[in-house]
């Protein structure tokens, strides 16, 4: 089975320095991994994914997200923090070998941007 | 192109009603998917749409949810006797096919209170 644990429940940070949100995977496949984000009230939104090409995937608004086989491990990076970062973020793996393609979520971690 | 809308944005329901949520996913896209986002809690599957068949119901949490997409395309989530346990937030999601790596896409969610 595929799981997902994010090791933070809150991080913060402040503007300008750099962002790392954890997150280990467990799965019996080659997983699918995505990263999402939730600003309230809205939708989740996608900022980057991850499906056996490059181990270093590249996202929207300047985060990145590196696969370590070895360490079991996606965490999710951005260089310098920006206010409107400021958001709750999902580590996702999808369910493989299934007949759905479902989402299994971790249990977010909110991120504060301080000035 | 338009994304993913869900109506009402907002219930209130006094326990014992039957509620129905609606999702209409991104035109074209083949599959559905609803899901339940506790507070402080990351989603959890309820169910998956192929067109209009339910190929996967296993995360519905009883017998008092319902959902159909009869024409493949709008879909509603149905509770019947609605309980203080429902309130949440309910996502649904769409994808253009069913592969591994296809990226949902999700609705800003209708959040549920239940009374």
């Amino acid at each position: 089975a595929q799981s997902v644990t994010q090791l933070d429940s809150h991080v913060s940070v402040s503007e300008g320095t750099p962002v790392l949100l954890r997150c280990n995977y467990s799965s019996s496949y080659s997983p699918s991994l995505f990263w999402y984000v939730q600003h309230p009230n809205k939708g989740l939104q996608l900022l980057l994914k991850y499906t056996s090409a490059a181990t270093l995937v590249k996202g929207i608004n300047g985060f990145e997200a590196e696969f370590k086989k070895s360490e079991t491990s996606f965490h999710l990076t951005k260089p310098s923090a920006h206010m409107s970062d400021a958001a709750e973020y999902f580590c996702v793996v999808s369910d493989l070998g299934g007949a759905t393609n479902k989402l299994i979520f971790g249990t977010g971690t909110l991120l504060a941007v301080q000035p | 192109g338009a994304g993913v809308s869900q109506s009402p944005r907002y219930k209130v329901a006094k326990r014992g009603q039957d509620v129905a949520l609606r999702c209409d996913p991104i035109s074209g896209h083949v599959s559905l998917f609803w899901y339940q986002q506790a507070l402080g809690q990351g989603p959890e599957f309820l169910t998956y749409f192929q067109n209009e068949a339910q190929l996967d119901k296993s995360g519905l949490p009883s017998d008092r949810f319902f959902a159909e997409r009869p024409e493949g395309s709008v879909s509603t989530l149905k509770i019947q006797r609605t309980q203080q346990e429902d309130s949440a937030v309910y996502l649904c999601a769409s994808s253009y096919h069913r592969g591994d790596t296809d990226t949902q896409y999700f609705g800003p969610g209708t959040r549920l209170t239940v009374l």
